[in-house]
């Protein structure tokens, strides 16, 4: 059975603290995602790596950082939290196919609360 | 980016109805997708598809690439099909871009 596993369901931290959200994904998947979600407005992608060590920015990246140090792993940086990144976060991988592109997989979310 | 959008936010129908929830973009895409969300946030890919249609059980999915609009369809709808249905698309232009998600549409079946 494929999964995607994140280390938190819920999480609560204080304004200023660095927090560190880990995604592991165990289906040898090339894509990994990082996104939120927020009532009325949905989903949107923070950052995405298509490789280990490679990363790109995705529609909001501002205040968040990434690392991909293995294929499986594939962690969100938030280096200062603040009351406005207060949100449900989705890890989610896929596999990289050539130029074609496949189902998503995601895991079960954290839900972060900033104070 | 261009948005996703879908219609409608919110149904509510009776066990047993036939089910519509449309999904509509403005700019090329090389893929949609169909997801599907229980309360407790979990999603679930239902139908990736880039022309045709699929079906998976009472679930039938369609696109039309010239109209770039999409349905996603119930059938004999049941209360276990509460959920929060996601429309999303990866954009034309190559490389493992993320999604672009619709806003989402509730829906609700009454016993």
């Amino acid at each position: 059975d494929v999964k995607v596993t994140q280390s938190s369901r819920y999480l609560v931290k204080r304004t200023g603290e660095k927090v560190f959200l880990e995604c592991v994904q165990d289906m040898d998947h090339e894509n990994m995602f990082w996104y939120r979600q927020d009532p009325g407005l949905g989903l949107r992608l923070i950052y995405f790596s298509y490789d280990v060590k490679m990363k790109e920015k995705g529609d909001i990246p501002e205040g968040y950082s990434v690392s991909r140090e293995k294929k499986e792993r594939f962690s969100l940086i938030l280096e200062s939290a603040s009351t406005n990144q207060t949100s449900m976060y989705l890890c989610a991988s896929s596999l990289w196919q050539g130029s074609s592109y496949n189902e998503q997989f995601f895991g079960p979310g954290t839900r972060l609360t900033v104070l | 980016k261009n948005e996703v959008e879908q219609s409608p936010q919110n149904l509510t129908a009776q066990e047993g109805e036939f089910i519509t929830i449309n999904c509509s973009y403005s700019v090329g895409i090389s893929a949609l997708h169909w997801l599907q969300q229980h309360p407790g946030g979990g999603i679930v890919s239902l139908f990736m598809l880039s022309s045709g249609k699929k079906k998976h059980g009472r679930l039938i999915a369609t696109i039309n690439i010239q109209e770039k609009h999409s349905s996603l369809h119930i059938t004999a709808s049941h209360p276990r099909d509460s959920a929060v249905y996601i429309c999303a698309v990866n954009y034309s232009g190559g490389g493992a871009d993320g999604l672009t998600f619709g806003k989402g549409t509730h829906l609700i079946i009454q016993p």
